[in-house]
């Protein structure tokens, strides 16, 4: 079983639909990470949460550290947020274990 | 947050020989990573590249076919030595960013070994 687990793998939208990316992690974490990546590989970091919840723009992150649960939302989804969903959780020393990603398609 | 310059963005190299990747960061930075994403896959950290000493490997990943240097902290490249098919991948350097806690990635590089 991965450490970090998200769903879903693929997801397609309509343009204006409300988005829930799901992360479930299986080991204790200082921190946890929502990254973008665009199909030319650079990645984009959105979020970075140790709990609560985050809004930047139409973008909520919230971490449920009991639940070891965390999901990222995009309101009024727009076709030039498709890409692929990262979630990363720092376990030690800075390093990062990353999640299998989410490719996300919105259509117009 | 520091700003990364990779290069090269992508390259298609004959099977055998080798490719040097940069990362230059724009200002000071202790912690810098290098990760590999394989096709469909996510990405797996190789080393931690410490300035003035060797880089620290992760399992399944030795120096030898993935030499790294670390000159100063603004700056690191990544061999991919010898390459073979299996290698094409895409390769990120990071860099953890003390000021807000988060990560720096860079523009990655797309490597096609034929």
């Amino acid at each position: 079983k991965n450490e970090v687990e998200q769903s879903p793998q693929n997801l397609t939208a309509q343009e204006g639909e409300f988005i829930t990316i799901n992360c479930s992690y299986s080991v204790g974490i200082s921190a946890l990470h929502w990254l973008q990546q665009h199909p030319g590989g650079g990645i984009v970091s959105l979020f970075m949460l140790s709990s609560g919840k985050k809004k930047h723009g139409r973008l909520i992150a919230t971490i449920n550290i009991q639940e070891k649960h965390s999901s990222l939302h995009i309101t009024a989804s727009h076709p030039r947020d498709s890409a692929v969903y990262i979630c990363a959780v720092n376990v030690e020393g800075n390093k990062l274990v990353f999640g299998a990603g989410t490719i996300l398609r919105v259509k117009s | 947050s520091a700003v990364i310059s990779q290069k090269p963005s992508r390259d298609i190299c004959q099977r055998g020989t080798s490719l040097t990747i940069q990362c230059q960061v724009d200002s000071q930075v202790t912690m810098m990573f290098w990760y590999r994403q394989q096709p469909g896959q996510s990405l797996t950290l190789i080393a931690t590249a410490n300035q003035g000493s060797e880089a620290t490997y992760e399992s399944g990943f030795v120096i030898d076919k993935f030499p790294i240097s670390r000159p100063n902290l603004t700056f690191s490249t990544l061999t991919v030595s010898n390459m073979s098919p299996e290698d094409s991948s895409i390769y990120l350097c990071s860099v953890w960013n003390t000021h807000n806690y988060g990560y720096t990635f860079g523009s990655g590089t797309r490597l096609t070994v034929v």
